[in-house]
Formats: C-alpha cells, structure tokens, sequence
C-alpha cells in the first residue's frame, strides 16, 4: 500500500525550515527518503531502519515513529538547492522493494 | 554507492515496436530493480530482477509485456513488448544497498505515438 505523504506542496523562502510526513498503514521495516529534481533521477537521501539505525545525508534529519508507522524529513535552514520534489519509500520487509509516495514539491525562494 | 549507467536516454517509438532499455552497474549486486514513473507522478516498481533467477513482477505488470535480462551482477535489460501510447512514461533501473539507499540510473523517457 502506497504510503501517505504531506504537504503535497510547499513553499519557503531560503533560511526557513519545514517538515515533511510520511505515513503507512502497515508495518515497516525500514523508511527511504529521496530527492528529485525536474529530469533527473532521484537521490537518496535516509534511509531510516527499523531499530532506531540512521544513515544518510549529514546536513539532513529525520525521524521514524514505528508504532505508528510514520516518517517525517526536517528541513531546517533551507537553501535553494532544497528545491525538488521529496518522495519517502516504505519497506515492509526486510527484502529492498520500495513503495513511495506521492512526493511533496518544495520550492525554496529567494 | 554504485554508479549506474542507463541507457538510451530517450527515444520516440511507433505503437506496436518494442524498445529495450539497457543498465550498466559499475560493480557487482544482487538485486536491481526497474520502476516506471509518469511525468510528475511517483515511483511504481515494475519487478525485481535477479541474477540467475527469473525477474518477479508486481501487480499489474506481466513477462510478456515487460521481459527482463539479468545476465551477471553488472547488467540487466528491461524490454518494452508492443508498445501502446499508454507505456509513454520514464523507465528507470535501480540497485540497492543498506548504507547508500537506492541508486537511480539516469532514466529512459520513452514518448510511443
């Protein structure tokens, strides 16, 4: 099951933060979040595991709820290379297959 | 974190051709998966192929329609079987690793008129 993202949209002028959720209605094993820029392929960004283990990005943040299922990506200080659009991918099992989302479009203006 | 490269980058094919997509991996995995994504949409994997075994498709998507190659750990193919205008979207290939995440080829826009 696809999972839920929100905001579908939003946007921020450079320097202000914003979070973005993820949410699954079954239980996960591991959360991805990635980024993707108009005709370019997405960049991984976290992957959030089930455990409590983080790896990714330095300059990013994120947070795994896995009683409820829920994922959310900090954005804190925001520059204009944020822009694109955020996709989280769920894992219901330990077998690397991903069901994402239906992406948030950040913009990030001067 | 591996580095793919996919290819043709694009193409516009006549309904009823076939179009075969090509990924390269400059080392040796296990598991690569192809995933197809309509313009401004989300990600819907397509199957997952594995050296040595047949490909597992998902819902929705059958062999006959969408064969899939994996030759060795470096290199699969994903094959486009008598296209419909309906099949015009970008094709990607992918591989995974527990430290890096997911690694995107650079993506096939395949426009079928």
């Amino acid at each position: 099951q696809q999972p839920v993202q929100s905001p579908q949209a939003v946007i921020l002028r450079e320097g202000e933060d914003a979070v973005i959720n993820c949410s699954s209605s079954k239980a996960l094993y591991s959360v991805h979040w990635y980024r993707q820029k108009h005709g370019e392929a997405p960049v991984f960004l976290m992957i959030l595991l089930k455990g409590g283990e983080q790896k990714g990005h330095d300059k990013i943040s994120a947070s795994f709820n896995e009683k409820k299922q829920q994922s959310s990506l900090y954005l804190t200080a925001s520059q204009l290379s944020y822009s694109g659009t955020y996709f989280c991918g769920t894992e219901g099992g330990s077998n690397y297959k991903l069901t994402f989302g239906k992406g948030t479009l950040l913009t990030v203006n001067p | 974190s591996a580095v793919i490269s996919q290819k043709p980058s694009r193409d516009i094919c006549q309904r009823g051709t076939s179009l075969t997509i090509q990924c390269q991996v400059d080392s040796q995995v296990t598991m690569m998966f192809w995933y197809r994504q309509q313009p401004g949409q989300s990600l819907t994997l397509i199957a997952t192929a594995n050296q040595g075994s047949e490909a597992t498709y998902e819902s929705g998507f059958v062999i006959d329609k969408f064969p899939i190659s994996r030759p060795n750990l470096t290199f699969s193919t994903l094959t486009v079987s008598n296209m419909s205008p309906e099949d015009s979207s970008i094709y990607l290939c992918s591989v995974a690793d527990r430290d890096y995440g997911y690694t995107f080829g650079s993506g096939t826009r395949l426009t079928v008129v």
